[in-house]
């Protein structure tokens, strides 16, 4: 069984860092692609990038170059790092196991989530 | 970045019914949709990927449909447990994006 846990500071101060890992277990995190999504009290659903399993990212325009993702596959963990946080970025943050499957073209699907970490922005 | 639209935000339902959630793509995206169901407080669950296929584990009731920029997921006999709210993501190009999602009420 595939298993997903995010962690981090559960309050960042607005211009800091935001840092988020996601430990996985029940798997090896070198065969997949990973990404994290979020999500803003009370609204929908918002991506923020990917970690492709060849060791490319793709991000999100809307978070203005801010996003970095990296994987570390001596811990089997998938680290976030946002940068210049403002109260915008108060979210739910969880992360997913990326893979591809389906017909007649290949879709990308999240099949295995966090349980989420809850990420307030303020002084 | 490609918008997707759910039809309706809500829906109040009862055990038995059968229920159909439509998802619209601002571009065609072939079969690059997913669907999710998310309960308060937890994570989102895939049910559906590549519009049609169902993934491993969810109940047979759930089906998806589509192609082009239209999409479905219909629930054939509403369960108690199907209280939850749907999302619908393309996958089609980055940034992937989801719908709003549509509230179904039991």
């Amino acid at each position: 069984q595939v298993l997903l846990q995010e962690s981090g500071p559960g309050l960042v101060k607005p211009s800091e860092t935001l840092s988020l890992t996601c430990t996985v277990s029940g798997g090896s995190i070198s065969s997949y692609s990973w990404s994290w999504i979020r999500q803003s009290p009370g609204k929908g659903l918002e991506w923020i990038g990917i970690f492709y399993y060849s060791g490319s990212t793709n991000y999100n325009p809307s978070l203005n170059s801010r996003v970095t993702m990296s994987v570390d596959t001596s811990k089997n963990q998938f680290s976030l790092k946002l940068t210049s946080v403002t109260a915008s970025d108060t979210a739910v943050y969880y992360c997913a196991r990326v893979r591809r499957g389906g017909k007649p073209y290949l879709a990308y699907y999240f099949d295995y989530w966090g349980q989420g970490t809850l990420v307030s922005v303020s002084s | 970045d490609i918008q997707m639209t759910q039809s309706p935000s809500s829906l109040s339902a009862s055990v038995g019914d059968r229920v159909t959630i439509t998802c619209r793509a601002s571009q065609s995206i072939s079969n690059y949709l997913n669907w999710y169901q998310q309960k308060p407080g937890k994570a989102p669950k895939l049910l559906i990927y590549a519009a049609s296929s169902l993934q491993s584990g969810v109940p047979s009731r759930f089906s998806g449909s589509g192609s082009g920029t239209d999409f479905t997921l219909t629930i054939s006999s509403l369960q108690p447990e199907d209280f939850a709210t749907y999302y619908c993501q393309q996958t089609y190009s980055t940034p992937f994006t989801f719908g709003p999602g549509t509230k179904v009420d039991i």
